[in-house]
């Protein structure tokens, strides 16, 4: 079945980078569009990115354009996120989410998360 | 960017009871349209995708509708199992943005 496995997470100082990254399982990889979103505690979910399956197209949320990179290895089957300049407004859980591709963008399963504190 | 709004924010309900809960885009969004379920501590779970569409494996006592802004997710009894926030997305444009969250809770 399809397995989705964020690592990366932690503790960063602000103005510091961190890259995510997401191991895939259980399915072809290299055909589905891939999803990152977050969760501030206690909050509401925010979209941050997508790549197309064969990594030709990103979109970014405006709160991470210019800071964060979405990419993929399609040979290694992981996705990936990194982010720089971080934010204490950027502290959330981050879920990796496969695009089911069908009905626009959306995500049809996604993995149990990776929290990110940006902190001093 | 397309704007979502879900209603009610919060509701209380007991088990058996028929719960429905709206969502409204700030544009016609078609029926590029979805419904997720939250657990606390827990990832998202897609429920319902293409406003009517039930995904794999969820209880047929979910339903959908709606299309073009506004949108319905019904409960058709209410069980143990389904005490958790819901969020709606708009699947149309990019940014592909949630609603609020509605929490469902007894």
């Amino acid at each position: 079945q399809v397995h989705l496995v964020e690592s990366g997470g932690g503790v960063v100082q602000p103005g510091g980078s961190l890259r995510l990254s997401c191991a895939a399982s259980g399915f072809t990889f290299s055909h589905f569009g891939m999803h990152w979103v977050r969760q501030a505690p206690g909050k509401g979910l925010e979209w941050v990115a997508f790549v197309r399956y064969d990594g030709s197209n990103e979109y970014y949320a405006d709160s991470v354009k210019g800071r964060f990179t979405i990419s993929r290895d399609n040979s290694k089957n992981t996705l990936s996120l990194q982010m720089t300049s971080l934010r204490a407004e950027d502290t959330a859980v981050f879920y990796c989410a496969r695009d089911l591709r069908v009905g626009g963008y959306t995500l049809d399963h996604w993995g149990q998360g990776t929290l990110v504190t940006v902190s001093s | 960017d397309i704007q979502m709004t879900q209603s009610p924010s919060s509701l209380s309900a007991s088990v058996g009871d028929r719960v429905t809960i709206t969502c409204r885009a700030s544009q016609s969004i078609s029926r590029y349209f979805n419904w997720y379920q939250q657990k606390p501590g827990k990832a998202p779970k897609l429920l319902i995708y293409a406003a009517s569409n039930l995904q794999s494996g969820v209880p047929s006592r979910f339903s959908g509708s709606g299309s073009g802004t506004d949108f319905t997710l019904t409960i058709s009894s209410l069980q143990p199992e389904d005490y958790a926030t819901y969020y709606c997305q708009q699947s149309y444009r990019t940014p592909f943005t949630f609603g609020p969250g509605t929490k469902v809770d007894i």
